[in-house]
């Protein structure tokens, strides 16, 4: 069945440091692909998706790029900040489908 | 406020009881969804409505749990007999038909002592 694989955080990292949180996917079709974050204390927000191969998603400085054939949909900022603190989750929507898969999520902290 | 909202927000109930939340979608979507969320974890689909329509329920849905959506709009989730592995974040989202952007409430937590 589909499903999601995403690094393993926590992620620690310095105010304005480079973020990558790799995420790889197994899907049948051609699936929409998704970040959402979760801030403390919050809901999951939708952050970026991608809808077809090669598309760029991007948002508050976050982007991610569908790549069809390495199935990632690896996500990057070039400078975080303190309130980018959360747990972001790669996600996947199958063609037709009704339902959205997730990954484990990935906890980022950054330090002032 | 015009996202999904969730009641209540935090819940706490001894084994053995019964538990029912609420899920108000956003007014024009038609699609509405059950996930449940356990600490560390992604959130895992449950069910889905189509308007009034139960169209699908994954395995994780035992017996014990019911969910409704009597007039395509609200939908409530009920737990019949709750044991502490029901403890978890229960969340709900909604969309729009032909749209697979889903759009999450702020969930209800479950605590089962």
């Amino acid at each position: 069945g589909d499903s999601v694989t995403q690094m393993e955080g926590p992620v620690t990292l310095s105010e304005e440091a480079f973020l990558t949180i790799n995420c790889t996917y197994t899907a049948t079709g051609y699936p929409s692909l998704f970040w959402y974050v979760q801030y403390p204390g919050e809901g999951l927000q939708l952050l970026l998706k991608a809808t077809k191969a090669d598309d760029k998603g991007s948002n508050k400085g976050f982007e991610a790029t569908y790549r069809k054939e390495t199935t990632s949909f690896h996500l990057e900022k070039g400078s975080v900040q303190v309130s980018d603190s959360a747990v972001y989750f790669c996600a996947l929507s199958s063609t037709g489908g009704f339902k959205t898969i997730f990954g484990a999520g990935t906890r980022l902290f950054v330090k002032a | 406020d015009t996202g999904v909202s969730q009641n209540p927000r935090h819940k706490i109930t001894k084994r053995g009881q019964n538990v029912t939340f609420r899920c108000d979608p956003i007014s024009e979507h038609n699609r509405l969804y059950w996930y449940r969320q356990t600490l560390g974890q992604g959130p895992e689909f449950l069910t889905y409505f189509q308007n009034e329509a139960q169209l699908e329920k994954s395995r994780l849905l035992s017996d014990r749990f019911s969910a409704e959506r009597p007039k395509g709009s609200f939908s409530t989730l009920e737990i019949q007999r709750t044991e502490q592995g029901d403890s978890a974040m229960y969340l709900c989202a909604s969309s729009l038909p032909g749209y697979n952007e889903q759009f999450f409430g702020p969930g209800t937590r479950l605590t089962v002592l």
